[in-house]
C-alpha cells in the first residue's frame, strides 16, 4: 500500500494562476480531508468528504474547490492564487471517522 | 465556536528535563482527543483520549484527559534531541472533523 500520496510536493505560483493538488488513497478509505498549515500554526482544514460524491466545508473554504468522484481521489483546486495560499497543504484519510487518519506528505506552495 | 488552545507555544529544554504540555478546549460535544507529533513532515499518531481520568503511556511519553476542566496534558519525561517537534493537539468532533490547536514547538538541546 501506498498510502496517501500527493502531487506536486512543492510549486510556486504566480498570484492569478490556477491549479490542482492532487491527493490519492489506496486504503478503501471513506472519509478524505484537506487541510492547511501556516508557519507556526496547526492544521486547519479547507474541505472534507464522506464518501464519493460528498464534500463538505471546513473552517478555511473560501478560494478553493473540491470534488471526489472516487473514492481513491480528492483532488483540491486553487482558481485564482493569492499570497495568503501559500502554505503547506496536507491531504488525509480515513475509515469510518476522523479519529484515524492516515495524512499525506504535503505539499508546499508559494504564491508570488 | 469550537476551539482548542495549546500551551506553551515554544519551549526550549535540555536533554534529560521533563516537559508537560497543555491543551485546553471549548468544544461543546467531541468524540475523543488526539495528540500528534510533527517533525518537519506529516503529523504522526501520538495518543487518543476519550474517558477522563485515564492515563495513556507509550514509553517516555503520557498523556492524560480532564473533561471536566477541559483540558489534556502531554508528559515526556527525559527528553531527548529526537523529541525535538510541534506536538499538535486536536478533538475529533461530532460532525466529522477534527479541530487542531496551533502546536507547541519543543525544542531539545544537548
Amino acid at each position: 500500500n501506498a498510502g496517501v500520496t500527493q502531487t506536486p510536493k512543492f510549486r510556486i505560483l504566480k498570484i492569478g494562476q490556477s491549479m490542482t493538488l492532487q491527493c490519492t488513497q489506496d486504503m478503501n478509505h471513506n472519509y478524505m480531508y484537506w487541510y492547511r498549515q501556516d508557519p507556526g500554526m496547526g492544521l486547519k482544514l479547507i474541505y472534507y468528504s464522506v464518501g464519493a460524491g460528498i464534500t463538505d466545508k471546513g473552517e478555511v473554504p473560501n478560494g478553493y474547490n473540491v470534488s471526489r468522484s472516487t473514492t481513491e481521489d480528492f483532488p483540491l483546486r486553487l482558481e485564482l492564487a493569492a499570497p495568503s495560499q501559500t502554505s503547506v497543504y496536507f491531504c488525509a484519510s480515513s475509515y469510518g471517522g476522523p479519529e484515524t487518519q492516515y495524512f499525506g506528505p504535503g505539499t508546499r506552495l508559494l504564491v508570488l | 465556536e469550537d476551539k482548542v488552545v495549546q500551551s506553551p507555544l515554544s519551549l526550549v529544554v535540555h536533554e534529560g528535563d521533563t516537559v508537560t504540555l497543555n491543551c485546553s478546549y471549548e468544544v461543546t460535544n467531541f468524540r475523543s482527543l488526539l495528540w500528534y507529533k510533527q517533525e518537519k513532515k506529516a503529523p504522526t499518531f501520538l495518543f487518543m483520549l476519550t474517558s477522563s481520568g485515564i492515563e495513556k503511556k507509550s514509553g517516555r511519553l503520557s498523556s492524560i484527559l480532564d473533561k471536566k476542566e477541559l483540558f489534556s496534558i502531554l508528559n515526556i519525561t527525559a527528553t531527548q534531541t529526537g523529541d525535538s517537534a510541534v506536538y499538535l493537539c486536536a478533538l475529533s468532533s461530532n460532525t466529522g472533523k477534527l479541530i487542531f490547536g496551533q502546536g507547541t514547538t519543543l525544542q531539545v538541546k544537548p
